[in-house]
């Protein structure tokens, strides 16, 4: 069966310091890889998607970036956060752009 | 198009009660579209999905309705249980659109 794996579970991060995300899909291959962006009790907002290795889209102007080095890991890195980066931070992937997707267990980012 | 920047709109009902969560999507080309459900700190977990040629899908306890004419998606939940608590949340999909768009969410609450 197929697993998603998303850490760290929570990370606190001073202003201006750097930020790398992980997420890994087991026992799948060429997934749909997307990170999404959730502030408080608001909606999700897709950041980046990717349909294959080296292959990202941005959806959003930001101080982000993603980056695919593997055709199962998705990595959302930045080089100095900002206030405004706290949320939390789901990576989710889907077999095809047709069917539904799956989700980690999410990253709650305080930015301080 | 995406409603990241609205808060969340609540939906309280007595348990036993059945429950109807509206969503209007926004890309009428959109031929693919999914329930979630969030629990809090959780990442979305997938209910019940439906595509543009039906109008109507059942699974177990929830009903799904498709109006393609004025862009609305309904989430039906019957006898509602305090363990559906959380937040719903619809997505659409399009042929050749390698990306899911959340709508805002709805919170529901279950009242013993």
């Amino acid at each position: 069966s197929q697993t998603i794996h998303q850490w760290p579970a929570t990370l606190v991060q001073p202003v201006g310091s750097p930020l790398s995300l992980e997420c890994t899909v087991e026992g799948t291959s060429n997934p749909n890889l997307y990170w999404y962006r959730q502030a408080a009790g608001r909606g999700l907002q897709l950041l980046f998607y990717s349909v294959g290795i080296g292959q990202i889209s941005s959806e959003v102007p930001q101080n982000l970036s993603a980056s695919r080095p593997q055709d199962r890991q998705f990595i959302l890195s930045s080089k100095k956060l900002l206030l405004s980066d706290s949320g939390f931070y789901l990576c989710a992937w889907s077999p095809r752009t047709d069917t539904e997707a799956f989700f980690g267990q999410g990253t709650r980012l305080t930015v301080v | 198009g995406e409603n990241v920047g609205l808060h969340l709109p609540t939906l309280s009902v007595q348990e036993g009660d059945n429950s109807i969560i509206n969503c209007a999507y926004s890309n009428s080309a959109s031929d693919y579209f999914i329930w979630y459900k969030q629990e809090s700190g959780k990442g979305p977990q997938f209910i019940i999905d439906i595509r543009s040629n039906m109008d109507k899908r059942q699974g177990q306890r929830v009903t799904v309705l498709l109006n393609k004419t004025v862009k609305h998606l309904s989430l039906q939940i019957a006898a509602t249980q305090p363990g559906d608590s959380a937040v719903y949340f619809c997505a659409e999909n399009w042929a050749g659109g390698f990306k899911t768009i959340f709508g805002a969410g709805t919170r529901l609450f279950v009242k013993a």
